[in-house]
């Protein structure tokens, strides 16, 4: 199984919703990372877990709140979000270089 | 912050030629990679080239690295319609996570 999987692959959310983003994977990767990314933009790094723990935070808004209840699982928590958070949530996991990332979660903040 | 700049941004050519793009990094490096994006979903690896490493060969991809200058490019070869995609290099500087490039959007003409 060499697959990282996203759930949803559409959100629609108000500023006032509470939603959680999800991924998952089975390849007995270590690090697991969050990425962000606008439209005709590259990904952008938001957080990185490392064996279970939050190893680096790229100075993401307090809204956004990452989660890693075990080595398979990461999960992207949302509260009150702006509709400039609206993009792509890209998850991604590795076991040294590259990088394994999922199909994302295309989010708009309404 | 982003590593890396590619051009060109986009590339429009015809299916059987070959397509060349271009990466310029700041800063020194462990390995520079090449993704490929479809249609704004998940990325997926391509090569890896190490910093010791100079031209690297996979299929119809060619990735040179040039250490001194700080760049690297991208052949693909006898490209194909199924080549059109977005195109990013990144870079990993040892700590967690990559730094993409703006990336170069390729277009093939059948």
């Amino acid at each position: 199984d060499t697959e990282v999987t996203q759930t949803p692959k559409h959100l629609v959310m108000g500023m006032t919703n509470k939603k959680s983003l999800k991924c998952e994977q089975h390849m007995g990767h270590r690090a697991m990372y969050w990425y962000k990314q606008k439209a005709k933009k590259p990904p952008e790094l938001m957080f990185v877990y490392s064996y279970e723990k939050l190893s680096i935070n790229e100075s993401v808004p307090s809204r956004f709140s990452p989660e890693c209840p075990n080595s398979s699982l990461l999960n992207l928590h949302l509260h009150a979000l702006q509709p400039e958070d609206s993009a792509l949530y890209l998850c991604a996991s590795s076991l040294n270089t590259e990088a394994f990332f999922g199909q994302g979660t295309r989010l708009t903040v309404v | 912050s982003q590593q890396g700049e590619e051009d060109p941004q986009a590339l429009s050519i015809q299916e059987g030629e070959n397509a060349t793009m271009n990466c310029s990094y700041k800063t020194s490096i462990n390995n520079l990679q090449w993704y490929r994006q479809n249609s704004g979903r998940g990325l997926v690896h391509l090569i890896l080239i190490r910093s010791n490493e100079r031209e690297k060969h996979s299929g119809r991809l060619r990735v040179t690295l040039d250490t001194s200058k700080k760049s690297s490019s991208l052949l693909i070869t006898a490209s194909r319609a199924a080549d059109t995609a977005s195109y990013f290099c990144a870079t990993d500087i040892g700590a967690d996570g990559l730094t993409f490039g703006k990336g170069t959007h390729l277009i093939i003409q059948p």
